[in-house]
Formats: C-alpha cells, structure tokens, sequence
C-alpha cells in the first residue's frame, strides 16, 4: 500500500487556469508538507499543517491554498497559475511536527503552457 | 545568508567501494540533519537522522558524520552497489524539542556507481 499518495502525476495546464493536487496519507501521521522542486532540484518547503493546523507558510504567493479537510489529507489549490509554477510539487508526513523522518509521495510534475 | 552546499557534480566510483558525499553548511545552527535518498520520478525516501549533539551514527552499509565545528556532514555509503545509485539530499533542521520541524535541504550529490 502506498504510504503518501499523490494525484495526479502529471498535470499540463495553460496559464492564468486553476487547478488542484491532492494528497493522503495512510500512516496515521499528524503532521503534512508541501514541498517544491524546481527544475534545479531545489527542494523548497512551502507549507506544514499539524492536525488541519497551518503550522508553517513560506511566503508563498496566496494563489496558493492549502486545505486539510483531516489529517490524513493535504491538498494544494493554485489560482491564476504562472510560467514560474512549473515545477514538481512534493506532499510528505511525519509522525509529528518535531524533527522526524518525512514520508514523501513521488510528485506531481505541474507544466504550464 | 543561510547555505547548504553539495557537491553539484556528480561523483562517480567503481562497485565495491567506499562513497563520501559532503554537506557543507553556513550561517546556520542546526540541531537534526537528515540524509535523503532520491531517484529519478520519486519522491526523497528518509535514510538516516543525527542530531547536534551525536558525531556518528550507522544504519547497516551506511554511516554520517556531524561536525558543528566544521560545520558538516559527511554520508559513507560502503561496498558501494550498483543500485546505490541516486541523488543524496542533506537537509538541515533547526527546530528544537517541541517546536515545528522545517527542513531546509540541499540541492543533492548524484552519485553513480558503476561494475
């Protein structure tokens, strides 16, 4: 079973649209990332939530919108999306919010035309 | 300002041998450091933690090194395989007992290990 789980893989979309990524975790974990990978490799945190708790928000533009309708779920809501979006969107969990071992899903490759 | 640097270019050795990659940091005070491995289309997959006050730590074919004085990490992986192959990510956490974890990663080694 698929520990961190993420839909879709890929997403190709033209600019100025909305469109989402979700995620689920299935590890009992209370605490959820949002990582992003740009064509780098740069690995960037964006969010934390703790138990549908905003934890922490890395001066990320407000076209991005986390939701976490439970625990076991964090999905990332982008408006108006831009060129600079394109990247590989990362989910992870950790048992809690302290210094534990991150489960990461294996990303959401987002292509803006 | 903050920085976490690895080596960019990839490291490349024969199977059967020992691989070093090194995470050098500045300006940063790190109480965890984690080591990731990724492959290509995946997702990191978490490998070994050691914290500020531990200099070396083993899991199996593996071993890090912290040293706040130099401020750095170093990942040994032994007997190198093949299917040891990937990308290495350090990632440093300044977080404290009790207060959110924020893990600030490197760019990674790609390391590849060849018969």
């Amino acid at each position: 079973d698929t520990a961190v789980s993420q839909t879709p893989k890929y997403l190709v979309t033209q600019m100025g649209n909305d469109k989402s990524i979700k995620c689920e975790q299935n590890l009992g974990h209370d605490t959820m990332y949002w990582y992003k990978q740009d064509s780098k490799k740069f690995l960037k945190i964006m969010f934390s939530y703790n138990n549908k708790e905003l934890i922490i928000n890395e001066t990320v533009p407000n076209r991005f919108s986390p939701k976490s309708p439970d625990k076991a779920h964090l999905n990332l809501h982008i408006n108006s999306l831009e060129l600079g979006d394109s990247a590989v969107y990362f989910c992870a969990s950790s048992q809690d919010l302290t210094s534990e071992p991150q489960h990461f899903g294996d990303g959401t490759r987002l292509s803006i035309l | 300002s903050q920085k976490i640097e690895q080596n960019s270019e990839a490291l490349n050795i024969q199977e059967g041998k020992t691989a070093t990659l090194t995470c050098n940091y500045t300006n940063y005070s790190p109480a965890y450091l984690q080591w990731y491995r990724q492959d290509p289309g995946r997702g990191p997959v978490f490998l070994l933690l050691i914290r500020e006050n531990e200099k070396e730590k083993r899991k199996e074919r593996l071993k890090v090194t912290f040293d706040t004085t130099l401020k750095q990490s170093l990942f040994h992986i032994t007997a190198s395989q093949p299917a040891d192959s990937a990308t290495y990510l350090c990632a440093l956490d300044k977080s404290n007992t009790g207060t959110a974890s924020k893990l600030t990663f490197g760019t990674g080694t790609r390391l590849q290990v060849t018969l």
